[in-house]
């Protein structure tokens, strides 16, 4: 079937430190591939996406490569900031059960100043 | 602008009752996603609908129930038959191709009392 694998929190930061959330698929077919960020209370919102192979998303200062080949998504930043705090999913998509979303449980991240 | 309403925001509900939260887009989306997070569980697919009058089971469909009358608006009925109903809901909506995100409301939250 279908899943998305995260590293499971919470990731603790310092601000400007190097940020690494792991996230690796299994999937049949070639899906689209998201991360998604989710602040206290609120709704997801979409970070990036990529939808084939070796193709980068970025957004914000935050990257992730689709690699097929080791099947992962990871999501980067290279300097985070307390704004950054939240809970981040990766998540892919296939033409199964009318598209809908396959989330990964989520990764917490706090940044302290 | 275009977006996605959830409402409302909280919502209490007495144990044998059955409640509807409300969700509306005017983004012109064909599918509706119902989501339901709970902690470290991440999101779990509830119902689907990528066309007006029809719908779909999720992974989690039971002492659900939903309707897609009108392409805006896709009601969730949580039924007393829902052995565990206290849960923050999402709703999303998403054009039906893989190669694009969601737009996510800003969510319920339903507790039992």
């Amino acid at each position: 079937g279908n899943s998305v694998t995260q590293m499971e929190g919470p990731v603790t930061l310092s601000e400007e430190a190097f940020l690494t959330i792991n996230c690796t698929y299994t999937a049949t077919g070639y899906p689209s591939l998201f991360w998604y960020v989710q602040y206290p209370g609120e709704g997801l919102q979409l970070l990036l996406k990529a939808t084939k192979a070796d193709d980068k998303g970025s957004n914000k200062g935050f990257e992730a490569t689709y690699r097929k080949e080791t099947t992962s998504f990871h999501l980067e930043k290279g300097s985070v900031q307390v704004s950054d705090s939240a809970v981040y999913f990766c998540a892919l998509r296939v033409q199964r059960s009318g598209y809908a979303l396959n989330f990964g449980k989520g990764t917490s991240l706090l940044v302290t100043p | 602008d275009g977006g996605i309403t959830q409402s409302p925001k909280y919502l209490f509900r007495k144990e044998g009752q059955n409640v509807t939260l409300s969700c509306e887009q005017n983004l012109n989306h064909d599918a509706m996603y119902w989501y339901r997070q709970d902690p470290g569980q991440g999101l779990r697919l509830i119902y689907y609908s990528q066309i007006v009058n029809d719908f779909q089971k999720g992974d989690i469909a039971e002492g659900y129930s939903v309707s897609r009358e009108k392409k805006e608006s896709f009601p969730l009925t949580v039924t007393s038959a829902q052995k565990n109903p206290t849960a923050f809901y999402l709703c999303a909506s998403s054009q039906t191709a893989q190669v694009y995100g969601y737009t996510f409301g800003s969510g319920t939250r339903l507790t039992v009392v």
